[in-house]
């Protein structure tokens, strides 16, 4: 059963306008969480990460945005650039252990 | 830093043939991690080594998987006798902190006829 799950396969926004990409898990024991992004014929790339402790996190364009009541978490990109299609996964741990549960991944296309 | 290094990076092989993966860390990193990727099952952990140990094999699908890492530059994962279900792309990762695999190579991908 997919404790982590991306419900939308793909999301098309318009060059300078925000992407949201979303997340839900099922776990409410997860407490640490990460966001990847990747290209075609590459490897994931990390992006973002977040505890419970926190309800947002920061990193230039990127903030991602965590509901422990909804069991939800969200990448928000302002403003999008065409460099940032890609596919974008988030993955759920407990406790920082590294039996981290991804996502199937939201391919994100950037409209210039 | 070249990065996580894998491979080959495509495999073509016939079923019931020995497939072995090579991956080589970014210099430093102490833990390791094998990923394999489906359409089904999406990315899904596999193995994890931290300062060269298995720590957590419980992703490993059966016994013709094995993995090794003998040293800290080195570690293969290794399909015998492979069948078509393990057609998938094969990642390795590294990290030097907590918190889950940081640094992901270009993945194999793997074809078995």
């Amino acid at each position: 059963d997919q404790q982590v799950k991306q419900n939308s396969p793909s999301l098309s926004v318009q060059e300078g306008r925000i992407s949201i990409l979303n997340c839900d898990y099922t776990n409410s024991m997860f407490d640490y969480f990460l966001w990847y992004k990747k290209y075609p014929a590459e490897g994931p790339t990390f992006l973002i990460s977040i505890s419970s402790i926190k309800d947002k996190n920061e990193d230039g364009r990127f903030t991602v945005f965590l509901n422990k009541s909804a069991k939800h978490l969200s990448l928000h990109i302002v403003p999008s650039q065409p460099g940032d299609s890609a596919v974008y996964f988030c993955a759920a741990s407990v406790n920082t252990g590294n039996q981290f549960y991804f996502g199937t991944g939201t391919s994100l296309t950037v409209i210039p | 830093d070249a990065g996580v290094i894998q491979s080959p990076r495509h495999e073509v092989t016939e079923m019931g043939q020995e497939v072995t993966l090579r991956c080589k860390p970014i210099s430093g990193h102490n833990s390791l991690f094998w990923y394999r990727q489906t359409m089904m099952r999406g990315l899904e952990l596999l193995i994890y080594f931290n300062n060269n140990v298995p720590i957590d094999d419980s992703g490993m699908p059966e016994d013709r998987f094995s993995a090794k890492m003998p040293n800290a530059s080195f570690s293969t994962l290794k399909i015998q006798p492979s069948e078509p279900r393990d057609s998938a792309v094969y990642f390795c990762a590294s990290s030097l902190v907590a918190g889950g695999p940081r640094y992901f190579g270009p993945g194999t991908r793997l074809t078995v006829t």
